[in-house]
């Protein structure tokens, strides 16, 4: 079946630092792929998506690229804030079946320091 | 726009009590799905409808959990009875669903459940 596989956390960064955090992904149609974020308290919410191979999807300075070659969709952002510190699910939504069907990973934590 | 909206917000009950949640979806969306997210754990689909049908409930402990969805809109999941296990993050979601796999599904705050 569909799955989802993301890099362990926590992510522990300082400020200003450079973020990536993988995602890769197991797929029997051809699935659109997505981030969202959770941030303290709140439901989950989506920072970008890509719906076929080689789109990139960005939002408030994150981005992914989707990659069919080796099946990846990681998330990066150049600089990190403070305010970046959240829990990251990456997800995959497949039609395999006729419905959507939305998949997500373990999740990641972020946590950014000053 | 209106978002999803879930209560109650936050539940405490004993263990083999009975407990019940409710959503109200965004207006127009056919899909509607309900998760359960355990700390430090991804969400995982318990519950899926089109309309008011079912789709998939292939993870629904269905000796416990019941969920229905009225009329195509509002939606209650109930466990009954509860177990110390069930203590979780209870999510809806919704997205306007078929044929529609690059839409976004959109997430209410959830539900906190803590069986004790």
């Amino acid at each position: 079946g569909d799955s989802v596989t993301q890099m362990e956390g926590p992510v522990t960064l300082s400020e200003e630092a450079f973020l990536t955090i993988n995602c890769t992904y197991t797929a029997t149609g051809y699935p659109s792929l997505f981030w969202y974020v959770q941030y303290p308290g709140e439901g989950l919410q989506l920072l970008l998506k890509a719906t076929k191979a080689d789109d990139k999807g960005s939002d408030k300075g994150f981005e992914a690229t989707y990659r069919k070659e080796t099946t990846s969709f990681h998330l990066e952002k150049g600089s990190v804030q403070v305010s970046d510190s959240a829990v990251y699910f990456c997800a995959l939504s497949d039609l395999n079946t006729g419905f959507q069907k939305l998949v997500f990973g373990t999740g990641t934590r972020l946590l950014v320091s000053p | 726009e209106a978002g999803v909206a879930q209560s109650p917000r936050y539940k405490i009950i004993e263990k083999r009590q009975s407990v019940a949640f409710w959503c109200n979806p965004i207006s127009g969306h056919a899909t509607l799905y309900w998760y359960q997210q355990i700390l430090g754990q991804g969400p995982k689909l318990l519950i899926q409808f089109q309309n008011n049908g079912v789709v998939d409930d292939s993870q629904l402990p269905k000796d416990r959990f019941s969920a229905e969805r009225l009329k195509g809109v509002d939606s209650t999941l109930k466990i009954q009875p509860a177990k110390l296990e069930d203590s979780a993050v209870y999510l809806c979601a919704s997205s306007l669903g078929w044929g529609a796999a690059n839409t976004e599904a959109f997430f209410g705050q959830g539900t906190r459940l803590t069986v004790v």
